[in-house]
């Protein structure tokens, strides 16, 4: 169960787009199509934002968007916000009822 | 609108048990999984275990090597945590979380704000 791989930071300028990658292994990113993306501001319970890669639960903002490729999961952050400054997880099923975080990405809005 | 509440936080000696709870409202608990989750102090989110709807199968990450043991009341519409032999590691704020279904549909739709455990002599 090692933890999947995210960068450290990121950072972009308000209306830009940035992409967040979550690099996994063929036990867990690749073999389910089961990673969803977690926004947690400081002090804060994280908050779903991207599930099953692709889709947005209610009251999430469509500028939020996943993808995946591989063994590599993405979350796309489109029209950057200075609220959308914060830190992001990736999860995947690893599967026998297991999860695998990724070690998080602070989004800088500059 | 889902309610998560955790408590049963606090200091605790290394090498004694600790037991959390989370107390849920706003759904029907007892048609949904559950999971723990922990953040140490400035680091990333660590699945903790996993428990079905109904509590007859429990899973749990390979690094607690069985100190760790997750429960429910469905008639309370409570989760629970029992943590022993609790070492310095193990202090992290704890949150547990809805799953999307109740024998794992893979993410957790809803969050508890936590409860902040601290393992120190």
């Amino acid at each position: 169960q090692s933890a999947l791989t995210q960068p450290a930071s990121v950072s972009g300028s308000p209306g830009q787009s940035i992409t967040i990658s979550c690099t996994g292994t063929s036990s867990d990113v690749e073999s389910y199509n089961r990673v969803s993306w977690y926004q947690q501001h400081p002090g804060k319970a994280p908050k779903l934002m991207i599930y099953e890669v692709i889709k947005r639960p209610s009251g999430v903002s469509n500028r939020f968007s996943g993808s995946k490729s591989g063994n590599t999961a993405s979350l796309t952050i489109s029209g950057l916000q200075a609220e959308d400054e914060a830190d992001y997880y990736c999860c995947s099923y690893a599967g026998s009822s297991t999860w695998v975080f990724g070690g998080g990405t602070k989004l800088t809005v500059l | 609108q889902a309610q998560l509440v955790e408590s049963g936080g606090g200091v605790v000696q290394p090498g004694r048990s600790l037991r959390l709870s989370c107390a849920a409202s706003g759904f029907s608990f007892s048609t949904y999984a559950m999971h723990w989750v922990r953040q140490a102090p400035g680091k990333g989110l660590e699945w903790v275990s996993f428990i079905w709807y109904d509590g007859s199968n429990k899973y749990y990450a390979d690094s607690l090597k069985g100190r760790f043991t997750i429960s429910r009341d469905n008639s309370r519409n409570t989760l629970y945590l029992q943590m022993n032999s609790l070492r310095a590691d193990d202090t992290a704020v704890y949150y547990c979380a809805r799953d999307s279904a109740g024998t794992g549909g893979g993410y957790f739709d809803y969050w508890g704000q936590g409860t902040l455990v601290i393992v120190s002599s």
